[in-house]
C-alpha cells in the first residue's frame, strides 16, 4: 500500500502560469515533507521542505502548503518557467528530518513556452 | 566541495552474477540510503544505514545487501542478479536533524541484467 501518492502522473502548464503539484499521504507518523526535482539521467535534487508544525513554506517561486487534517500537501510554482520542466517527487519522513524517505510516484511537469 | 558519488554510472551484467554498486560521500553524514527507481513506482528504499556498522532493510530489500564499515561508503551488493533488478539505483546521504535538512542524491547507476 502506497503511503505517499501523487495521483497526477503528468501536468502541462503554459509559461508564466501557476503550476500546482499535489501529494497525499496516509501515514500519520510522517512529520517532515520534501519536494525533489529530477531531470533525466541525473539524481533528484532538493527543492523545498516543510515541517508538520507549519502549514506553508516559501522559497522564491516555490511554495509548499501542508494540510495535516486532509493529509495533503501541494507545491506551487509561480511563475512557471520552461526550465522547471522535470519530474517532481513528493517525499515524507517520520521522527527526524534526516530519516529514510518514502516517495510518491512522481509527476512529470511540462512547461510550454 | 562535499559530494556524493556513485560508480559505475552504467553496468550490464548477466543473470546470476554478483554485482556491487559503490557509493561514496564526503559530507560526513551519518545516514546513507539506497533507492531504486522504476517506472510507476517512484523511488523505493532498498537498504539504509544510520551510522557505522548499522544497516536496515527497506521496502524492497530481497536480493540485496549492504555493509557500513566507515562513514563515507555504503556499497550495495546484488548477491545473484536477476532481470527484475534491472533498474536505476540512487544512493543518498543526510544528517540527523529535526528539520531544515535534506537528503543529497548521487547521479545514479543504471544497471541492466541480461
Amino acid at each position: 500500500d502506497q503511503q505517499v501518492k501523487q495521483n497526477s502522473p503528468s501536468l502541462s502548464v503554459q509559461e508564466g502560469r501557476i503550476s500546482i503539484l499535489n501529494c497525499d499521504y496516509t501515514n500519520s507518523m510522517f512529520d517532515y515533507f520534501l519536494w525533489y526535482k529530477k531531470y533525466p539521467a541525473e539524481g533528484p535534487t532538493f527543492l523545498i521542505s516543510i515541517s508538520s508544525i507549519k502549514d506553508k513554506n516559501e522559497d522564491g517561486r516555490f511554495t509548499v502548503f501542508l494540510n495535516k487534517s486532509a493529509k495533503h500537501l501541494s507545491l506551487h510554482i509561480v511563475p512557471s518557467q520552461p526550465g522547471d520542466s522535470a519530474v517532481y517527487f513528493c517525499a515524507a519522513s517520520a521522527g527526524n528530518a534526516g530519516n529514510m524517505l518514502t516517495f510518491g510516484g512522481g509527476t512529470r511537469l511540462m512547461v510550454k513556452p | 566541495d562535499a559530494e556524493i558519488t556513485q560508480s559505475p554510472r552504467h553496468k550490464i551484467t548477466e543473470t546470476g552474477r554478483q554485482v556491487t554498486l559503490a557509493c561514496h560521500q564526503t559530507w560526513n553524514h551519518n545516514n546513507m540510503f539506497w533507492y531504486r527507481q522504476d517506472l510507476g513506482h517512484g523511488l523505493r528504499l532498498i537498504h539504509y544505514s544510520y551510522g557505522v556498522h548499522d544497516t536496515n532493510k527497506g521496502e524492497v530489500s530481497d536480493g540485496y545487501s549492504v555493509s557500513r564499515s566507515n562513514t563515507e561508503d555504503l556499497p550495495l551488493t546484488l548477491e545473484s542478479a536477476a532481470s527484475s533488478q534491472t533498474s536505476v539505483y540512487f544512493c543518498a546521504s543526510s544528517e540527523t536533524r529535526t528539520e531544515n535538512t535534506e537528503a543529497f542524491f548521487g547521479q545514479g547507476t543504471r544497471l541492466t541484467v541480461v
